[in-house]
C-alpha cells in the first residue's frame, strides 16, 4: 500500500497519560500536515511540515502537543497529560509535486 | 484569514438526482482547490483539485467548477446513487506567509441518497 499510512487507528487513554501518534506519507513527499477533527467539524490545521522543518503551528496547538520529522519522512505527534477535550480524529496528510493532498485513515482518540 | 463555508449543511435525494454542493472561500488568494469525500468514521478520499488557473475539473459523474474572483466552487454530482452518501468536504491551500501553506476546510455536506 502506497498511500498514507497512520498508527495507530484507535486509541483509548486515561485522562493524564501521554499518547503518541505516527504517520508514515506517501514516499517522497516532502510536505506533511497534521489536522484534528471533531464530530460534525471539518478537519482543523495543527502544524505543517516541509521536509524536517516544521514551518507552522496553529494556535490549537497547545504547550501539551509536539509534532516531529526528524528525517523529513515518517511524523510523530505526541501529546502529553491528555484531556477530555483532546478527544478527536487526528488526520495527518502529505502532499507532493503534484500539489494533491492524500490523507490517511486517522487516528481515533478517546480520553476517559 | 481563510473561511471556508459549505453550503448545505446536509442534503437528500432520491436515487438518480443531479445535484449541485456548494463551497464558498473569504480570501480569493488561493493556490488550489480540493473536493474530498469522507465516509463515517474515516479518513479523507481526494476526489478532484482544481488549480486556481483553472475553471473545471471533471472525473466521472463528478465535475468541480471554480470561481476565485468571486470565491466561490461548485461540486456538480450526475445520476447520484446510494453509494455516493457521504460528507463531502471543500478545502482551499493558501499561503499563510513565510513558505507556509495551509489546508482550510469547511465543514462539509453530508449527502445522503435515498434508494
Amino acid at each position: 500500500d502506497t498511500g498514507v499510512s497512520q498508527d495507530p487507528r484507535h486509541k483509548i487513554t486515561k485522562r493524564g497519560q501521554n499518547v503518541t501518534f505516527r504517520c508514515d506519507p506517501i514516499s517522497e513527499h516532502n510536505r506533511l500536515y497534521w489536522y484534528r477533527q471533531t464530530l460534525g467539524q471539518g478537519p482543523e490545521f495543527l502544524t505543517y511540515f516541509q521536509n524536517e522543518a516544521q514551518l507552522e503551528k496553529s494556535r490549537l496547538l497547545s504547550d501539551r502537543f509536539s509534532a516531529e520529522r526528524p528525517k523529513g519522512s515518517f511524523s510523530t505527534l505526541e501529546i502529553q497529560r491528555t484531556e477530555q477535550g483532546d478527544s478527536a480524529m487526528y488526520l495527518c496528510a502529505s502532499i507532493g509535486a503534484g500539489l494533491t493532498a492524500f490523507f490517511g485513515q486517522g487516528t481515533r482518540l478517546t480520553v476517559v | 484569514k481563510q473561511e471556508v463555508t459549505q453550503i448545505p449543511a446536509a442534503l437528500s435525494v432520491p436515487e438518480g438526482e443531479n445535484l449541485v454542493l456548494n463551497c464558498s472561500f473569504t480570501d480569493s488568494a488561493i493556490y488550489n482547490l480540493q473536493w474530498f469525500r469522507q465516509d463515517p468514521g474515516k479518513g479523507l478520499t481526494s476526489l478532484l483539485l482544481i488549480q486556481s488557473s483553472q475553471r473545471e475539473q471533471t472525473s466521472g459523474r463528478l465535475n468541480a467548477s471554480l470561481d476565485k474572483s468571486s470565491g466561490r466552487s461548485t461540486l456538480y454530482i450526475a445520476a447520484s446513487q446510494p453509494g455516493d452518501s457521504a460528507t463531502y468536504l471543500c478545502a482551499v491551500r493558501w499561503g499563510s506567509g513565510a513558505g507556509s501553506y495551509q489546508l482550510t476546510f469547511g465543514k462539509g455536506t453530508k449527502l445522503s441518497v435515498i434508494p
